[in-house]
């Protein structure tokens, strides 16, 4: 139980168009759901927190017009990257929290998706 | 000071080997602690959870001090399994309903045959 997809699992784009990552949570519902973002040999970073039917919470330096997110419904919620650079190219991963089960504190992760961009 | 600070490593042991990972914090009103493990170029996955008195999951161990905002994880009897990042993992209160996790930079260990 508690699986969280995502997709696509890699993608390699152009600099200046936009990419849509999708997160399913697959066998429950996440009111809650996390994306962030980890460069190598570095730590996952919160980028934001998604919430299902209301606007997303950014943290500090992260561009929300630059990174949308939509959590239209209770299993998916889409992070677009618009007018990637190459500066983007990072490992994207969400999470979300079951409330059903285990701490509320407990996030269940999806796989992450690999963006390059060239 | 970081959020969350551990040794990077590499910790590099033998088969067998325990070995043992530290890990502080800076927000004392933190109220959750997790170690999570991450294998090359994955997600991260629960490892377990760590509680004020102690817990043990097999051949792990985690401990937290509170007073010391200090966080520990021992590996006994070291498996080539074992080989991975290991992230201490702590929530950020934040006020209202959505709590949010904060990642240390992990540490390596590399268990050689």
């Amino acid at each position: 139980g508690a699986v969280v997809s995502q997709h696509p699992s890699r993608v390699i784009c152009k600099s200046g168009t936009s990419v849509k990552i999708e997160c399913r949570s697959l066998d429950f519902q996440a009111t809650t759901m996390f994306w962030y973002r980890q460069f190598p040999k570095q730590s996952l970073m919160l980028m934001a927190t998604s919430n299902e039917g209301s606007k997303a919470t950014y943290e500090q330096g992260v561009e929300k017009d630059k990174f949308l997110i939509n959590h239209a419904s209770l299993t998916l919620s889409t992070l677009t990257v618009t007018s990637a650079h190459p500066e983007d190219s990072s490992f994207y991963i969400c999470s979300a929290r079951d409330l059903s089960r285990g701490s509320p504190y407990e996030q269940y992760f999806g796989p992450g998706t690999r963006l390059t961009v060239t | 000071r970081k959020e969350v600070e551990q040794d990077p490593g590499p910790f590099n042991v033998p088969e067998g080997a325990t070995v043992a990972f530290n890990c502080t914090y800076s927000n004392s009103a933190s109220q959750s602690f997790f170690w999570y493990r991450q294998d090359c170029r994955k997600e991260p996955k629960l490892l377990m959870s760590v509680y004020s008195s102690g817990n043990e999951d097999g051949r792990f161990t985690a401990q937290l001090n509170r007073a010391s905002q200090y966080i520990s994880l021992l590996i006994r009897d070291s498996k080539l399994s074992d080989s991975a990042t290991y992230l201490c993992v702590v929530n950020k209160p934040s006020g209202g309903a959505t709590n949010k996790l904060i990642f240390g930079t992990g540490t390596l260990l590399a268990v050689q045959p």
